[in-house]
């Protein structure tokens, strides 16, 4: 069925280090692969996107890459800083195209 | 430009009673979508909609009712609530299915 794996679900960095999360899908026809980032109590918000005909895309800090043989991706945060703590979601299409499958989110701490 | 607005923010209902969750957006978004956000679940899709007039089902559909009869509004509709039914309920939208989703800031839902 669709699924979008999404690992560690907890992730805690000395603020400077880098942090990786990584997830896998299962449909090989996707395409469009985001990242959300949810401050507490607060709405996901899109922070970086990858499409399929790219490998890598880089956005200051933060970098998605994609592999689409092994149907992984991954969000590298670079420099970490407190400010970055958050839980963050990627997604990815479901079979039919118009769903967008989250997967189950990484708490990610930065002590300072 | 308020973007995706949703009401109310909290609510409190009795097992039994039947709401309706409201969203709106004034981006001309043709997508719109419902998604729950339950701990350690990440986030699940109810419903979704890729026009006015059409509506489907995604992961979780059982218990809710969507309709879209304009471009701009997608009410969420429970019609029988039940404790299971207690959730963070988030409207998202965007200008194409599956793509660059900008998300309501949710509603708090309790069923006793």
């Amino acid at each position: 069925g669709e699924n979008v794996e999404q690992h560690p679900s907890t992730l805690s960095v000395q603020e400077g280090d880098s942090a990786v999360i990584k997830c896998t899908y299962s449909d090989s026809a996707s395409n469009y692969f985001p990242w959300y980032k949810q401050e507490l109590g607060k709405r996901p918000q899109l922070i970086i996107d990858i499409r399929s005909n790219v490998g890598e895309k880089k956005d200051q800090r933060i970098a998605v890459t994609l592999n689409k043989t092994a149907k992984h991706f991954s969000l590298h945060i670079t420099e970490t800083q407190p400010e970055d703590s958050a839980v963050y979601f990627c997604a990815a299409p479901g079979y039919n195209t118009d769903k967008l499958i989250f997967g189950t989110g990484t708490r990610l701490q930065v002590f300072p | 430009n308020a973007g995706v607005t949703q009401t109310p923010k909290f609510q409190v209902l009795k097992t039994g009673q039947s709401m309706t969750l409201q969203c709106a957006q004034d981006m001309n978004h043709e997508y719109m979508s419902w998604y729950r956000q339950d701990p350690g679940m990440g986030l699940r899709l109810i419903h979704y909609s890729v026009g006015a007039g059409i509506t489907d089902q995604g992961e979780v559909p059982n218990g809710y009712n969507v309709s879209r009869s304009t471009t701009e509004d997608f009410p969420l509709r429970l019609l029988s609530a039940a404790p299971s039914q207690t959730s963070v309920y988030f409207c998202a939208s965007s200008y194409e299915a599956g793509y660059g989703y900008t998300f309501g800031s949710g509603t708090r839902l309790t069923v006793v």
